[in-house]
């Protein structure tokens, strides 16, 4: 058990639909990082929260949006959902920024019919 | 951009046996290197990771070694048991205003008693 924490476990939704992801990081971690994992891409990296403050940016489309509250929970939120965004989304936090070790949550599949 | 690429796709070995995974990265600058394990139905887990200032690290049956002139990082195991098999990504931390994690295809290995 890495400490991450995400919820819900899974989650199937229609096209066009609005969902929110969440994310719990490991006691003491200021940042928080989302992943999407899809078989034709494998782990691409969205988007990473430091303090509740965006720190980097990755292939993240416009129709995806994160952001990390004061407790420092982060969530995603996925909008106008198409079949292809049907995907393994990961959570994982660490301690700083920067080269830091990255633990992972057990992740939210999602599945858009 | 970076490119990380990992061989083999696939690998099968028998009970007792070394496993090897390659990893090669483009970007000299980058300066962390972490190995994740990612068993069925669950998020990935950091196995061990390697610094650019280190050129070898090892932990109980595990040990990854690094090439900073040649731009490529293996992970060794050695005496493999079957709660072994999984699927293995290398990853590259890309710094320079970046700060974001590259994850190669992965590699599924199996381990058969």
């Amino acid at each position: 058990d890495s400490g991450v924490t995400q919820t819900p476990k899974h989650l199937i939704t229609a096209t066009g639909q609005r969902v929110t992801l969440r994310c719990s990081p490991r006691s003491g971690d200021l940042s928080v990082y989302w992943y999407q994992q899809s078989l034709d891409q494998g782990l691409q990296f969205l988007i990473q929260y430091y303090n509740g403050e965006e720190r980097a940016k990755g292939n993240i489309l416009e129709r995806f949006s994160a952001q990390q509250f004061p407790d420092l929970h982060s969530e995603l939120n996925l909008s106008s959902l198409e079949l292809g965004d049907s995907a393994l989304y990961f959570c994982a936090s660490s301690a700083g920024t920067g080269r830091s070790e990255q633990y992972f949550g057990p992740g939210t599949r999602l599945t858009v019919t | 951009g970076e490119n990380v690429e990992q061989h083999p796709s696939t690998l099968s070995v028998q009970e007792g046996d070394s496993a090897v995974i390659k990893c090669t990265y483009s970007d000299s600058a980058s300066n962390y290197f972490p190995w994740y394990k990612q068993e069925l139905g669950k998020g990935p887990q950091l196995i061990i990771d390697i610094r650019s200032n280190v050129g070898e690290k090892k932990d109980q049956r595990i040990a990854v070694t690094l090439n900073k002139t040649a731009k490529h990082f293996s992970l060794h195991i050695t005496e493999t048991q079957p709660e072994d098999s999984a699927v293995y990504f290398c990853a590259v931390f890309l710094s320079g205003g970046y700060n974001k994690l590259i994850f190669g295809a992965g590699t599924r290995l199996a381990v058969h008693p």
